[in-house]
């Protein structure tokens, strides 16, 4: 039972143009958000986070919107860089629970020249 | 200031071996987590420690998985008798506090192969 879903596995954008990735989650529960870029042979690095009493959170070229009624997150890469080009993780979790975080399955950006 | 250290980043095992992953927080962390990642998976949380103390273990398998985080020292990871389903990519991430919705600190990971 996936609680997070990344339903593209793989997004192909032309520099300079905007990348959006998708997540969808389940759980009304969940109330924080977060994204996390991962190169190969690295682990995840945090990109940019978001709380559920906020619908928008933004910084520099990343954008995270929030839409609960639609249970649905996503990020905006504006604009693209050739060196954006990873693997980006969703990642949810509930205030009460502490710090467990769970993932979605990802998707591999490709930003060409 | 160094970032979350895992060793060994990669570590070979015979079926019914033990295997033993370490992580060093980052300085000033007090709060650890375990996540595995199978592959073309996201990544699965596992289990959640404070010095001395498991917080959460609800996604540690109920068999031959363990884990501690003692007073001094790295955290460990242990898995008795590895089986070929353990093959994985075991990340280890730190956080100053325990605070929901902080950021956690990923290591390199290591990637183990059972044989």
């Amino acid at each position: 039972d996936q609680q997070v879903k990344q339903n593209s596995p793989s997004l192909s954008v032309q520099e300079g143009r905007i990348s959006i990735l998708n997540c969808d989650y389940t759980n009304s529960m969940f109330d924080y958000f977060l994204w996390y870029k991962k190169y190969p042979a690295e682990g995840p690095t945090f990109l940019i986070s978001i709380s559920s009493i906020k619908d928008k959170n933004e910084d520099g070229r990343f954008t995270v919107f929030l839409n609960k009624s639609a249970k649905h997150l996503s990020l905006h890469i504006v604009p693209s860089q050739p060196g954006d080009s990873a693997v980006y993780f969703c990642a949810v979790g509930i205030y009460n629970q502490g710090g467990k975080l769970i993932f979605g399955q990802g998707t591999e950006l490709s930003v060409k020249p | 200031n160094a970032g979350v250290m895992q060793n060994p980043r990669h570590l070979v095992r015979r079926r019914g071996q033990e295997a033993r992953l370490r992580c060093s927080p980052m300085k000033g962390h007090s709060h650890v987590y375990w996540y595995r990642q199978l592959p073309e998976e996201g990544l699965k949380f596992m289990v959640y420690l404070q010095k001395e103390n498991i917080i959460d273990e609800s996604g540690m398998p109920k068999e031959r998985f363990s884990a501690e985080f003692p007073k001094e020292g790295p955290s460990i990871l242990r898995i008795q008798q590895v089986v070929r389903g353990d093959s994985a990519a075991y990340f280890c991430a730190s956080s100053p506090l325990g605070a929901p919705g902080q950021e956690q600190y990923f290591g390199p990971g290591t990637r183990l192969t059972v044989t």
